[in-house]
């Protein structure tokens, strides 16, 4: 069952911040966060698990509410390079091997 | 150290036709899955592999086979082409056991059905 990721498109200047949420009707047991640039294969930003800690990956962090069933992406002081599609992933269990990937969040920043 | 290479990048084959998308990975990653990406609908997953000899369907298996003999190697196969496969196939893999990684993507083949 995919997730919901909202919103679908994100318009920034840089320096700007913002958030991109992901929410699953089931409990999980994990959530991935990738981006993806146009052309080109999604690349991994980071994993939360279940129990686990908020991640940070330079001024991209994501939080991970189990009891919502919600992770957050937060990019903070965006920068050009933030440009890309952000998808969050989610597994419902440690034996599912099924990572479900939500519908995408368009990030665009501008100068 | 290629990671996740896969072949063809690009494909044009006509309905009816069948052919197997290759994927191989030299990370000793021993999960590995198939993945297609259409316009609006994110990343689906076709098949997936836990290691050799296992493999299990996804979200659309439908017209899809895949074999797993080796731990490097996780072809998917199209038995009969139709233009609904028309889309972009991204093979993953990862280390599974113990705690969770993220997944390394190949570069994708893009694919069109006429």
């Amino acid at each position: 069952q995919q997730p919901v990721q909202s919103p679908q498109a994100v318009i920034l200047r840089e320096g700007e911040d913002a958030v991109i949420n992901c929410s699953s009707s089931k409990a999980l047991y994990s959530v991935h966060w990738y981006r993806q640039k146009h052309g080109e294969a999604p690349v991994f930003l980071m994993i939360l698990l279940k129990g686990g800690e908020q991640k940070g990956h330079d001024k991209i962090s994501a939080s991970f509410n189990e009891k919502k069933q919600q992770s957050s992406l937060y990019l903070t002081a965006s920068q050009l390079s933030y440009s890309g599609t952000y998808f969050c992933g989610t597994e419902i269990s440690y034996n599912d091997y099924k990572l479900s990937f939500g519908a995408g969040t368009t990030v665009t920043v501008r100068a | 150290n290629a990671g996740v290479t896969q072949t063809p990048k690009f494909q044009v084959l006509k309905t009816g036709q069948s052919m197997t998308l290759q994927c191989a990975q030299d990370m000793n990653h021993e999960y590995m899955s198939w993945y297609r990406q259409d316009p609006g609908m994110g990343l689906r997953l076709i098949h997936y592999s836990v290691g050799a000899g296992i493999t299990d369907q996804g979200e659309v298996p439908n017209g899809y086979n895949v074999s797993r003999s080796t731990t490097e190697d996780f072809p998917l196969r199209l038995l009969s082409a139709a233009p609904s496969q028309t889309s972009v196939y991204f093979c993953a893999s990862s280390f599974y056991r113990g705690t969770r990684e993220g997944y390394t993507f190949g570069s994708g083949t893009r694919l069109t059905v006429v």
